[in-house]
């Protein structure tokens, strides 16, 4: 079974925080996301990797960064937290190869902000 | 903007009916479409997926619908248990997800 694990389910912070989120994929997926989960939005891409060391900006990248140093292993990076980025944060992975490739997620880790 | 949208926030439905969720989409460039399910605490897992060259897709209970003119997908459920209450995604292959939809069947 793939696994993917978060390194906190709950986490709280102060503002102004530099806050890591790490991510642990034991399957050598080559993909890996980052998504924050807030209600009526949905999911939202903060950031991906395609291969060790190579990053893109999703869709609300702002505020954040990200590191991949290790193929299994995927940080997301708040530089200097904000109460609004307190969210739920989903770490995903996935292979590159034809056809669909689902996603497996983590169990997702709260953050709050305060 | 997102290029695939579920209009509705929430369904409710007894148990043993149909659930349809419904979802439409922007890019007709998509190779294929998934949906997602999740339970709260939990990451989503897959639940299905349908590719853009065909109109249907089962699995078990689990059916998806694909209309391509009309740029909508939809997920049915037949019959809906009390399990299935959950919230569910659609999701392109660019791995963008709608806002979801959140399913509640009742006993």
């Amino acid at each position: 079974d793939v696994k993917v694990t978060q390194s906190s389910r709950y986490l709280v912070k102060r503002t102004g925080e530099k806050v890591f989120l790490e991510c642990v994929q034991d399957m050598d997926h080559e993909n890996m996301f980052w998504y924050r989960q807030d209600p009526g939005l949905g999911l939202r891409l903060i950031y991906f990797s395609y291969d060790v060391k190579m990053k893109e900006k999703g869709d609300i990248p702002e505020g954040y960064s990200v590191s991949r140093e290790k193929k299994e292993r995927f940080s997301l990076i708040l530089e200097s937290a904000s109460t609004n980025q307190t969210s739920m944060y989903l770490c995903a992975s996935t292979l590159t190869g034809q056809g669909y490739n689902e996603q497996f997620f983590g169990p997702g880790t709260r953050l709050t902000v305060l | 903007d997102q290029q695939v949208k579920q209009n509705s926030p929430s369904l409710s439905v007894q148990e043993g009916r149909i659930s349809i969720l419904n979802c439409d989409y922007t890019n007709s460039m998509f190779d294929y479409f998934l949906w997602y399910k999740k339970y709260p605490a939990e990451g989503p897992t897959f639940l299905i997926s349908i590719s853009s060259i065909k109109d249907k897709n089962e699995d078990g209970r689990f059916t998806v619908f694909l209309n391509k003119s009309a740029k909508h997908l939809s997920l049915h459920i037949v019959p809906s248990q009390p399990g299935d209450s959950a919230v569910y995604f659609c999701a392109g292959n660019d791995m963008r997800f709608g806002a979801g939809t959140r399913l509640t069947v009742k006993p």
